[in-house]
């Protein structure tokens, strides 16, 4: 399950380490994940997202994998930089069962603070 | 790059004053949110607007709370008598029609502090 509170999972790196950040969902209805980053005092801003029928997805320095068998998805991040430092969320929509309409309601985990030391 | 935009940046407001949120989507989005996120805590979906509609809702958006696109660009989320426990920053997010255009993006939010 998720908690929510003021102490964020945290991991802090050294530049131009790989990084990894964990997420774990709860609906395994949900059909589309998205990572997003969110630096202090900004909205949310999109990295990477997956659908649930893959398991991988590549981006630039960037790579999502999804293990629908146990919930869990992650986000992987190569040669870490400073300005990779952040929150990072993953985020979830279920589309409805029977021909019900997503209108594209994102769930969002509790988030990682990632700190990349120079 | 088109992007979302909100204003003001921040608010300060005495309980029970009524606020209104002003998002500018990007034009040629057709879903439009809005999300709240109280300090330390993970984003949370607020209302979903659609086709000059409501189209979802969360358990927080209660009778205090409504949505409006006034014209073609603006997109408004109104608190009637504000609490203190709705001191939060509020994103506006937008994202264009049909499937496979899931991603919904953000704008750079609203800090509303209620004293």
């Amino acid at each position: 399950g998720e908690s929510v509170g003021l102490h964020l999972p945290t991991l802090s790196v050294q530049e131009g380490d790989n990084s990894i950040i964990n997420c774990a969902y709860s609906n395994s209805a949900s059909d589309y994940f998205i990572w997003y980053k969110q630096e202090s005092g900004k909205g949310p801003q999109f990295i990477i997202d997956i659908r649930s029928n893959m398991d991988k997805r590549q981006g630039q320095r960037v790579t999502v994998l999804l293990n629908k068998t146990v919930k869990h998805l992650s986000l992987q991040i190569a040669a870490t930089q400073p300005g990779d430092s952040a929150v990072y969320f993953c985020a979830e929509i279920t589309t409805p069962n029977a021909g019900g309409t997503s209108y594209g309601k994102l769930t969002f985990g509790q988030g990682t603070i990632l700190t990349v030391h120079p | 790059e088109p992007e979302v935009t909100q204003t003001p940046s921040h608010q300060v407001t005495q309980m029970g004053q009524e606020v209104i949120l002003r998002c500018v989507p990007i034009s040629n989005h057709l879903y439009f949110y809005w999300y709240r996120q109280i300090l330390g805590q993970k984003v949370e979906f607020l209302v979903s607007f659609y086709n000059n509609e409501i189209s979802e809702k969360s358990e927080i958006f209660d009778d205090q709370f409504s949505v409006e696109r006034p014209d073609g660009s603006n997109f408004t989320l109104k608190i009637r008598s504000t609490k203190l426990e709705d001191s939060a920053m509020y994103f506006c997010a937008s994202k264009s029609t049909g499937r496979g255009q899931e991603t919904q993006y953000f704008g750079p939010g609203t800090r509303l502090l209620v004293l």
